[in-house]
C-alpha cells in the first residue's frame, strides 16, 4: 500500500493567516492526490481534486501543487470557517489512501 | 437534490450482524461508484471498499476482505455495508461516498455518516 504521511499532524493559526500543509507519499503517485476538509462530526468535503483542481464552490483562498511524491495545500487568508481536519488522499493505486490528517485549530 | 443518505446509527453486540445502508437521489446512481469509508474514535479515514452499482462490480480493500460484505441494489439506488459478526473494534463512523472513477476515486459526494457502536 502506499503510505501518505502529512506535516504537521496539528497546526495553530490566527484569521487572516497564511498555512501551508504538505503530503509525501512513499511512491510516486503523479497527481492523483485529493484533498478534504472535515469540519467535527461532519461528512468529510472534497476541496481539491487531481493535486491542484479546485472543485467547484470551494473559495479561491485554497490552493494546492505538487507531482509525484510531494505536494502541498496552501490556505491563504484563514477564515473561521477554515478550523477543521484536512486530509490528503492518494487515488493512484488501489487500496487508496489517505494520510493521516493535519487540524488546524485557532490560535 | 443530489445526496446519499445513509441509515440511522446502531448499537450491537459483539457477535451480531450488522447491514447499513446509503441511498443516493438527484443524479444516476449507476453511473457512479459508491465507495465506503471508516472512521474510528478520534481517528483518520480508511477506504474499505467500492461497488459500482451499474453492474455490481466490487473491490475491497485488502485490510477489510473478508471482514465486511458490500453490495448494491440498482433498483432502489441503494448501496450496503454488512457485517456477519461484529467486533468491538468495529466501533466507528461508517461514511459511504460517492466517486465517478472508481480506480482512481475522487470522493466527490459524501453520506452524513452511520455510527456503529458495538458493545457487551
Amino acid at each position: 500500500d502506499i503510505q501518505m504521511t502529512q506535516s504537521p499532524s496539528s497546526l495553530s493559526a490566527s484569521v487572516g493567516d497564511r498555512v501551508t500543509i504538505t503530503c509525501r507519499a512513499s511512491q510516486t503517485i503523479s497527481r492523483y492526490l485529493n484533498w478534504y476538509q472535515q469540519k467535527p462530526g461532519k461528512a468529510p468535503k472534497l476541496l481539491i481534486y487531481a493535486a491542484s483542481s479546485l472543485r467547484s464552490g470551494v473559495p479561491s483562498r485554497f490552493s494546492s501543487s505538487g507531482s509525484g511524491t510531494d505536494f502541498t495545500l496552501t490556505i491563504n487568508s484563514l477564515q473561521p470557517e477554515d478550523f477543521a481536519t484536512y486530509y490528503c488522499q492518494q487515488a493512484y493505486s488501489s487500496p487508496t489512501t489517505f494520510g493521516q490528517g493535519t487540524r488546524l485549530e485557532i490560535k | 437534490e443530489v445526496q446519499l443518505v445513509q441509515s440511522g446509527a446502531e448499537v450491537k453486540k459483539p457477535g451480531e450482524s450488522l447491514k447499513i445502508s446509503c441511498k443516493g437521489s438527484g443524479y444516476g446512481f449507476t453511473n457512479y461508484w459508491i465507495g465506503w469509508v471508516r472512521q474510528m474514535p478520534g481517528k483518520g479515514l480508511e477506504w474499505m471498499g467500492i461497488v459500482y452499482p451499474g453492474h455490481s462490480d466490487i473491490s475491497y480493500s485488502p485490510s477489510f476482505q473478508g471482514q465486511v460484505t458490500i453490495s448494491a441494489d440498482k433498483s432502489v439506488s441503494t448501496a450496503y455495508l454488512q457485517w456477519s459478526s461484529l467486533k468491538a473494534s468495529d466501533t466507528a463512523v461508517y461514511y459511504c461516498a460517492r466517486a465517478y472513477d472508481g480506480k482512481t476515486p475522487e470522493f466527490d459526494l459524501w453520506g452524513q455518516g452511520t455510527l456503529v457502536t458495538v458493545s457487551s
